[in-house]
């Protein structure tokens, strides 16, 4: 069964105090890592796609990594906008066209000003 | 704007009734998916379905079914509600036949409360 485990469970920064998120995972083959941000009471918002090890990936402050365990999402320099539900996912290597995601419970990060 | 809408965005409903959760994906998406999101389950895979055919199945109950129809929008089928079937309910879309860029995108979702 695969699995995705996030820590921390919640994280309050000051403003531009950089940190990293972390997300493990067990899949029996990997498709597909992804971030997703959401907002309370909002659908989750697509950040990035990882599909190897070694892959990076940046958006504004965030950039995603990814390694054959774990991914990392490093924050650098965080606004009080950037504050939200940070949520990892993986997708496994299924034959056809079968593409379900399987999510973390989420990283609450908190940016202070 | 993600581009996938759904309807209705609140939903309010005693135990036992029935209810219809509606999604329509984004121009050009083939595979439609339905998640359950509540404070003690995260976000669950309940189903999808591609061009009009099931493709995968989670933890979705019997009493819930769902179907997509030729203009590829979808419908949720929630039946004999309980107290615990509260929650927000997601609809996300991606084109479903990519190996790679097959990026799921949500709705806003659908808040179901059950009294």
């Amino acid at each position: 069964e695969d699995q995705v485990t996030q820590s921390p469970e919640a994280l309050r920064l000051q403003e531009g105090e950089s940190s990293s998120l972390n997300c493990s995972y067990t899949v029996s083959g990997l498709r597909g890592l992804f971030w997703y941000r959401q907002d309370p009471g909002k659908g989750p918002e697509f950040l990035f796609t990882l599909y190897s090890a070694g892959e990076e990936k940046e958006k504004e402050r965030l950039k995603a990594t990814l390694t054959k365990k774990e991914s990392f999402l490093h924050i650098t320099a965080p606004k009080p906008e950037d504050s939200a539900t940070y949520l990892c996912a993986v997708q496994a290597t299924f034959s056809g066209s079968a593409r379900q995601l399987t999510f973390g419970s989420g990283t609450q990060l908190t940016v202070l000003p | 704007d993600s581009g996938v809408t759904q309807t209705p965005k609140h939903l309010i409903t005693a135990t036992g009734q029935r209810v219809t959760l509606r999604c329509s994906p984004r121009s050009g998406d083939l595979s439609v998916y339905w998640y359950q999101q509540s404070l003690d389950q995260g976000l669950q895979f309940l189903i999808q379905y591609y061009n009009g055919e099931e493709r995968a199945k989670g933890n979705i109950l019997e009493r819930f079914s769902a179907q997509q129809f030729p203009d590829l929008h979808s419908e949720l089928n929630l039946s004999s509600l309980e107290l615990g079937d509260s929650a927000l309910y997601f609809c996300a879309s991606s084109a479903g036949h990519r190996t790679v860029g097959d990026e799921q995108y949500f709705g806003p979702g659908t808040r179901l409360t059950v009294t």
